[in-house]
């Protein structure tokens, strides 16, 4: 089973300010590596898939970067809609595995 | 607009069964693959299962390997996962997931509870 870690567990920032998310595999996933973001009390949503490409709908603060076993989730000027949790998932081999999360909050 | 709206979770006792149901919406159902996903009251998120489109082919995490089903029927746009043998530990939110070509997930479901407990 692929392990999926991500870090850091809790990201304080102030609105307006760039928020960088990590996520290592403990074997390559090549880009096969997707982030979902996660609100309290919501069904999660597909923000980035291949490592770097948005999805429908996505605005451009969100850009993904990577290949193997690093990857970083960037959202360039945090909005107040954007503080979740975000989850990164590799789809390259069975089982699908999640990262713990990143709690992105406000600071 | 793909809509995937589960069904079916709910209280039930250690040992019990539960079967929960996902209709879907907006898409050729029978062209891609579905999951299932949960998330444990106030944890992650965990992939539960997988079912093929056309091929029919199943994944199931070590987890639930032997107590749970996954099946679908492709005529009534619905997905299904068969829970037996259920325990405190499988308490969390299933979600119903729409595959994309690629092998991500591109669509969730709001989500149905179960909660097993005496």
């Amino acid at each position: 089973e692929i392990v999926m870690t991500q870090s850091p567990a809790t990201l304080s920032v102030f609105p307006g300010e760039r928020a960088t998310l990590s996520c290592r595999a403990s074997q390559s996933v090549n880009s096969n590596l997707a982030w979902h973001q996660q609100k309290p009390g919501q069904a999660p949503r597909l923000l980035i898939y291949g490592a770097s490409t948005r999805a429908t709908g996505i605005p451009a603060r969100f850009s993904g970067s990577g290949s193997g076993t690093e990857f970083t989730l960037t959202i360039s000027s945090l909005q107040s809609e954007d503080f979740a949790v975000y989850y990164c998932q590799q789809y390259n081999n069975w089982p699908r595995t999640f990262g713990q999360g990143t709690k992105v909050e406000i600071k | 607009e793909v809509q995937l709206l589960e069904s079916g979770g709910g209280l039930v006792q250690p040992g019990g069964s539960l079967r929960l149901s996902c209709v879907a919406s907006g898409f050729t159902f029978s062209n891609y693959a579905m999951s299932w996903v949960r998330q444990a009251p106030g944890k992650g998120l965990e992939w539960v299962s997988t079912v093929g489109g056309r091929d029919n082919n199943t994944y199931f995490a070590d987890s639930v390997k032997g107590r749970f089903t996954i099946s679908r029927d492709n005529s009534k746009n619905t997905l299904y996962l068969q829970m037996n043998s259920l325990r405190a530990e499988d308490t969390a939110i299933y979600y119903c997931a729409k595959m994309s070509p690629r092998g991500d997930t591109d669509y969730w479901g709001q989500g149905t509870l179960v909660t097993v407990s005496s």
